[in-house]
């Protein structure tokens, strides 16, 4: 079983800032890595897939990097809509298991 | 305009059963594998389970393996997940949500249905 562990738990960032989030697998997962973006009551909304390709209609302030198992989601430059919880996925090919990591909530600092 | 709109949850009582649908449209859906995952209160997204966009493939999360079970109606677009010896812990917003779908650079989720197992 695939672990994935992001960190920190908590980021604060000032707006206009650049925001580093990290997420570490247990085992190399090749380049089956997602990120999304949920705000509170919304749905998970699919940011990067590919660990670095951005999905439809995503900001190019936000990018994904890594492979292997260490993985990062860039912001840039943080917009007031950006502060959210932040998930990290792995999505196996087969048997298709999808792996969650436990969130990075980015707060206003 | 894609829309994948769940139902069938509600208040259930521990050992109870719950059947949960998920209408699709707007996306090719009996060409899609789909998945349910759900999010207890205040808490993360955990993967629940995954069939194959034929139905001939399904895979289960060992939480709930046993218990639920996967379906769908592609003649419908509908994914079903059938819940039963519920427990406290499977309290959360259950969601079905597309593999992503690489020629539209997305995938596509539902808004979520509650389920409370509660005595």
């Amino acid at each position: 079983e695939i672990v994935m562990t992001q960190s920190p738990a908590t980021l604060s960032v000032s707006p206009g800032e650049r925001a580093t989030l990290s997420c570490r697998a247990s085992q190399s997962l090749s380049s089956n890595l997602a990120w999304y973006q949920q705000k509170p009551g919304q749905t998970p909304r699919l940011l990067i897939y590919g660990a670095s390709t951005r999905a439809t209609g995503i900001p190019a302030r936000f990018s994904g990097s890594g492979s292997g198992t260490e993985f990062t989601l860039t912001i840039s430059s943080l917009q007031s809509e950006d502060f959210a919880v932040y998930y990290c996925h792995h999505y196996n090919n087969w048997p298709p298991w999808w792996t969650f990591g436990q969130g990075t909530k980015v707060e206003i600092k | 305009q894609v829309h994948l709109v769940e139902s069938g949850g509600g208040v259930v009582q521990p050992g109870g059963s719950l059947r949960l649908s998920c209408a699709a449209s707007g996306f090719t859906f009996s060409g899609c594998g789909m998945h349910w995952v759900r999010q207890a209160p205040g808490k993360g997204l955990e993967w629940v389970a995954f069939i194959r966009y034929d139905g001939s493939n399904k895979y289960y999360a060992d939480s709930v393996k046993g218990r639920f079970t996967i379906s769908r109606d592609n003649s419908k677009s509908t994914l079903f997940l059938q819940m039963n010896s519920l427990r406290d812990e499977d309290t959360a917003v259950y969601y079905c949500a597309s593999d992503i779908v690489v020629v539209a650079a997305k995938n596509y989720w539902g808004q979520g249905t509650l389920v409370t197992v509660s005595s």
